[in-house]
């Protein structure tokens, strides 16, 4: 069965720094997408970004980036010059054929300022 | 265009009774998946319908059901309820629930159950 593991349950970051949230799963499809999605306290899940498991080019949104290592089965986010507002519980989630998200623990994010 | 509306947005019930939650799709959107969300198991697939065929069903006991209806709006239902129930029922829309999908959240229904 198919797993998403995140190893960080709090990470905190000082305002406009950088911070990396890890993630790894487990799967023996060859198709399939990954996704960060955002919830932030008492707001709806929204996405952040997303990685088809074909393409090599890591995906970029803004101030967000991922680091696929498909061998290694990991997908880490990057969020650059970190702001107040990116304080949030953040997950990665997975997807395959079988219409639905998988998804990890989660991983709350403090933004000092 | 408005996003995904969950009803109600409170619940708090008691052991044995039963719940209906309702979801309300963004317009066009055809598939809309259901999730548990609790402190301790996190986040939980329950099941996703397109065109009012359920396609995929998480683990949870036969006293979880849903459906959907011809507009795309789903209802779930919790029968004899148990304390273990009560968490955020998140609901989530997309186009046609293709891996590729993005799925758009509503707020969510928080059920208590005393």
């Amino acid at each position: 069965a198919q797993t998403v593991t995140q190893s960080q349950p709090e990470m905190s970051v000082q305002e406009a720094e950088t911070v990396t949230l890890s993630c790894t799963y487990d799967t023996s499809e060859s198709d399939y997408y990954l996704f960060w999605y955002k919830q932030p306290p008492s707001r709806q899940m929204i996405l952040v970004i997303r990685q088809e498991a074909y393409k090599q080019q890591n995906a970029t949104e803004n101030r967000f980036s991922v680091n696929f290592q498909k061998a290694a089965k990991s997908f880490s986010l990057k969020i650059s010059d970190s702001q107040l507002g990116d304080a949030a519980m953040y997950f990665c989630a997975y997807s395959d054929s079988n219409y639905q998200l998988i998804w990890g623990a989660g991983t709350k994010l403090i933004i000092k300022p | 265009k408005a996003g995904v509306t969950q009803t109600p947005r409170y619940l708090i019930k008691t052991r044995g009774q039963q719940v209906t939650l309702s979801c309300s799709p963004i317009s066009g959107h055809r598939s809309v998946s259901w999730y548990q969300q609790t402190p301790g198991q996190g986040l939980q697939f329950l099941f996703e319908y397109f065109s009012e065929t359920q396609r995929n069903k998480g683990n949870f006991p036969g006293r979880f059901s849903g459906r959907q209806f011809s507009n795309s709006r789903s209802e779930m239902n919790v029968s004899t309820l148990e304390l273990g129930d009560s968490a955020l029922y998140l609901c989530a829309s997309s186009l046609s629930g293709q891996l590729y999908n993005e799925q758009f959240f509503g707020p969510g229904t928080r059920l208590t159950v005393l």
